[in-house]
């Protein structure tokens, strides 16, 4: 069985700093999504990870994919309150599983 | 375009009453699945259609039926509601899963589910 697990669950920020959450998981895939979820809306898709060694940035954020240790991360760069959101990792297996997601709030 | 429909948005239900949640898309896509969503718990798979008269059992598929006669619709039906099934549902769809495919699953807004 397929275990997806996120860590923190919960991160609070100060404006300005890095952070780096990571997603491991338990069995062997070459796809990997992140997506972010604010509160009381639906999920949007942020980054796809294809393959070992895929890293993508948009803005403040970058992923990357590491199949060999079954390890993907998303690091925030001197966050910002509009970064305030839960972002979930889920790996395609497929079909996708998802991890439990990471709260991060973005503190001034 | 309007994506992935779900409706209806909030429903509330008493134990042992039967409901279907609505699920659309425009995208033409095949790939269609079903999410519950509890706090701490992220989103887990109830089931899934990787096309029309194709359906699939995922994480937690007891209490639910599911049945695939378009490309275009999902609908999930819950048969005797039980209060273990409040949560927040979702539909989610993409082109396909696993390789060759490289397209994330777009999400519909979501069903507030209260069983009482």
């Amino acid at each position: 069985e397929l275990k997806v697990e996120q860590n923190p669950l919960f991160l609070s920020m100060q404006e300005g700093k890095n952070y780096t959450i990571y997603c491991n998981y338990s069995t062997t895939s070459d796809r990997l999504y992140w997506y972010r979820q604010d509160p009381g809306k639906s999920l949007e898709s942020l980054f796809v990870l294809l393959s070992n060694g895929a890293v993508k940035q948009e803005g403040r954020l970058m992923a990357s994919l590491d199949t060999k240790a079954r390890l993907s991360t998303l690091h925030i760069t001197a966050a910002v309150h509009d970064l305030s959101a839960t972002y979930f990792c889920a790996v395609d297996i497929p079909p996708p599983t998802f991890g439990s997601g990471t709260q991060l709030t973005v503190l001034p | 375009n309007a994506g992935v429909t779900q409706t209806p948005k909030f429903q509330v239900l008493k134990t042992g009453q039967s409901m279907t949640l609505q699920c659309a898309q425009d995208m033409n896509h095949e790939y269609m699945s079903w999410y519950r969503q509890d706090p701490g718990m992220g989103l887990r798979l109830i089931h899934y259609s990787v096309g029309a008269g194709i359906t699939d059992q995922g994480e937690v598929p007891n209490g639910y039926n599911v049945s695939r006669s378009t490309t275009e619709d999902f609908p999930l039906r819950l048969l005797s509601a039980a209060p273990s099934q409040t949560s927040v549902y979702f539909c989610a769809s993409s082109y396909g899963t696993g390789f060759p495919y490289n397209s994330p699953l777009h999400f519909g807004n979501g069903t507030r589910l209260t069983v009482t």
